[in-house]
């Protein structure tokens, strides 16, 4: 199984509402990723989580929360978005976090908050 | 900082070979990477290349780099309408591992 995988497939919603993003990958990679990605952007890194630890938080609002609850899943947690957040938004693993490690991605949750 | 430069889109015919070219500037960066985005997908990992080399070859795929004027460009031999997407090439953040800084992308657009 060499997949990430990523659901929903596709979210919308309101300013006021709470969800959470789910990824999950069964290669046995210990590093995991979130990107957000505009409309006509790269990819842009949110958080990275090292041995189930987060290792890297790029200065994201905490409207955004992750969490990992095991070497296997990653989550997103939604609260309190704006518009502005709308994007898509990507997960990736890789082995870990050592140099040269490839990064897979999922296919990504498009999200639109209204 | 990792700041990383693409042009964004390019045109070439099908049959025709595709160059694709990019610009870096951490010279710290090990590996490169390009991924490829097609419309409503995630990001596919195409090749990459380790920076004590100057050449990867993989099928259709060259990947070249010349670390002095930290550039870097792919080659796509034989370009077919299945190849149309999003090119990106990214570097390691900081060197290492943690995360990818993207370029902007190059928007590949094959003419019949």
């Amino acid at each position: 199984d060499t997949e990430v995988t990523q659901t929903p497939k596709h979210l919308v919603m309101g300013m006021t509402n709470k969800k959470s993003l789910k990824c999950e990958q069964h290669m046995g990679h210990r590093a995991m990723y979130w990107y957000k990605q505009k409309a006509k952007k790269p990819p842009e890194l949110m958080f990275v989580y090292s041995y189930e630890k987060l290792s890297i938080n790029e200065s994201v609002p905490s409207r955004f929360s992750p969490e990992c609850p095991n070497s296997s899943l990653l989550n997103l947690h939604l609260h309190a978005l704006q518009p502005e957040d709308s994007a898509l938004y990507l997960c990736a693993s890789s082995q870990d976090r050592s140099r040269g490690n490839e990064q897979f991605f999922g296919p990504g949750t498009r999200l639109t908050v209204l | 900082g990792e700041d990383v430069e693409q042009s964004l889109f390019l045109s070439v015919r099908e049959g025709d070979s595709s160059v694709i070219n990019c610009t870096y500037t951490d010279s710290s960066s090990t590996y490169l990477y390009w991924y490829k985005q097609e419309p409503g997908a995630g990001l596919q990992l195409l090749t990459y290349i380790f920076s004590n080399m100057d050449m990867k070859q993989d099928q259709r795929l060259t990947v070249l780099l010349n670390k002095k004027d930290k550039h870097l460009s792919l080659r796509i031999a034989d370009t077919q309408t299945g190849d149309s997407a999003i090119y990106f090439c990214a570097e390691e953040i900081g060197g290492g591992a943690d995360g990818l800084t993207f370029g902007k992308g190059t928007h590949l657009i094959i003419q019949p």
